[in-house]
Formats: structure tokens, C-alpha cells, sequence
């Protein structure tokens, strides 16, 4: 059983083009999270929902907006993407507490040419 | 803000070496410390934790003990193995109403046999 999963897994689109980037945990966590994941392996925290309300927004550009339309899932939508969007997004959930581990998703690979 | 600095890599080790990789933190009030491990092509995993000072985690014969008095996490392994090649992410949760995880720039492990 998959803990957390993400679809599609790569995604390679043209600049100007919409996508979406969809996650799902089995795990019973009331917290998830959107990280990116540059070519130099560095790691950010884009958003962070808890109970379907967003609890972290950092500085990412209006282009991109989470959706939580329930507690398991935990989805990315990005507008006319360009080419500095190109990086790998993994989204984790957790359970409440900041000793909580997190779990995180296999990862999707986007790719704007 | 929080920050989490830990030694650049590659570190490229024979089997059976001693590994260290230095992690330092700067946080307010008192953060739980994470060890996670991305191995190639997959997400994040939770390697071990620490939620107080003097506080020492440990799984798969990693260590890493909770310093407040020196601001740091350092990952050790008495030998390691080739199956230990992957990237090593130190990280910090302030808890508080916001879990999100600082991450470290993460270290590259290669160990040839």
C-alpha cells in the first residue's frame, strides 16, 4: 500500500502551458505539504494545509495554488509555467506536532522547455 | 529565521569507513532535529530524530545526538555500506502552529566497494 502518492511522476510541458500535479496519503494525517526540489538537490517548502486550511504560503509566485478538497488529498495547480518551474515536487503529509515525522511522495519530475 | 548548514558534499567513502556529516542550526526556542535520506529516484525518508537536547537518535547504525550547547546534529555511521550512497538531508522543526521542515542543502554519499 502506497503512503503517499503523487501523479503523474514526470510531466514535461511547453512554457505558457496549466498543469496540475495531484497527491494522496493513506495515512490518516490531517497535514500536508507541497515542497520543490531545485537541480542542485536544495529542498523548499512551498505550502502546507492542515484540516483543508492553508497553515504555510511561502513566498511562491500567484501561478501557483494548492487546492485541498479533503484531508487525504492535497493537489498543485501552476499557470503559465515557465522555464525556472523546471525542478522535482514532493508532497508529504504528517500528523500534527513539529516532532511529527513526515512522509514524503515518490516525487514529480516537471520538465518546461 | 531558522537555518540548517551542513558540510557540502560529495563525500565518496570505501566500504567499511567511518562516516561524519557535520550539521549545525540556527533556530529560536527549541527544535526538533531531523536526519532524512533521499536515495536515487525516490522521495525523502525519515533516517532518525531528536526532540530535546542531549537526545540521541539512531536506525540502521546511524547516530546523531541533540547538541544545544553547540547548535548541531552531526550524522555518524561506524562503517558504512554501498547501499548507504544516497543524499542526507539535516533538518529542523520549530513547532509552534507551523511543522514545516528546514532543510540543509543536503550531502551526496557515494561509497564504492
Amino acid at each position: 500500500d502506497t503512503a503517499v502518492s503523487q501523479t503523474p511522476k514526470y510531466l514535461v510541458t511547453q512554457m505558457g502551458n496549466d498543469k496540475s500535479i495531484k497527491c494522496e496519503q493513506n495515512l490518516g494525517h490531517d497535514t500536508m505539504y507541497w515542497y520543490k526540489q531545485d537541480s542542485k538537490k536544495f529542498l523548499k517548502i512551498m505550502f502546507s494545509y492542515n484540516n483543508k486550511e492553508l497553515i504555510i504560503n511561502e513566498t511562491v509566485p500567484n501561478r501557483f495554488s494548492p487546492k485541498s478538497p479533503d484531508k487525504a488529498h492535497l493537489n498543485l495547480h501552476i499557470n503559465s509555467l515557465e522555464l525556472g518551474d523546471s525542478a522535482v515536487y514532493f508532497c508529504a503529509s504528517s500528523s500534527r506536532g513539529g516532532a511529527s515525522e513526515q512522509y514524503f511522495g515518490p516525487g514529480t519530475r516537471l520538465t518546461v522547455t | 529565521g531558522n537555518s540548517v548548514t551542513q558540510m557540502e558534499g560529495p563525500v565518496t567513502l570505501s566500504e567499511e569507513a567511518f562516516l561524519t556529516i557535520n550539521c549545525t542550526y540556527t533556530a529560536t526556542g527549541y527544535p526538533s532535529l531531523f536526519w532524512y535520506v533521499q536515495y536515487p529516484g525516490e522521495g525523502l525518508q525519515l533516517l532518525l530524530k531528536a526532540t530535546k537536547a542531549d537526545d540521541k537518535g539512531s536506525n540502521k547504525g546511524f547516530e546523531a545526538t541533540y547538541r544545544k550547547e553547540t547548535t548541531s546534529f552531526h550524522l555518524e555511521k561506524g562503517s558504512v555500506q554501498v547501499s548507504d550512497s544516497a543524499v542526507y538531508f539535516c533538518a529542523l522543526s520549530s513547532g509552534g502552529s507551523n511543522y514545516k521542515l528546514t532543510f540543509g542543502k543536503g550531502t551526496l554519499l557515494t561509497v564504492n566497494p
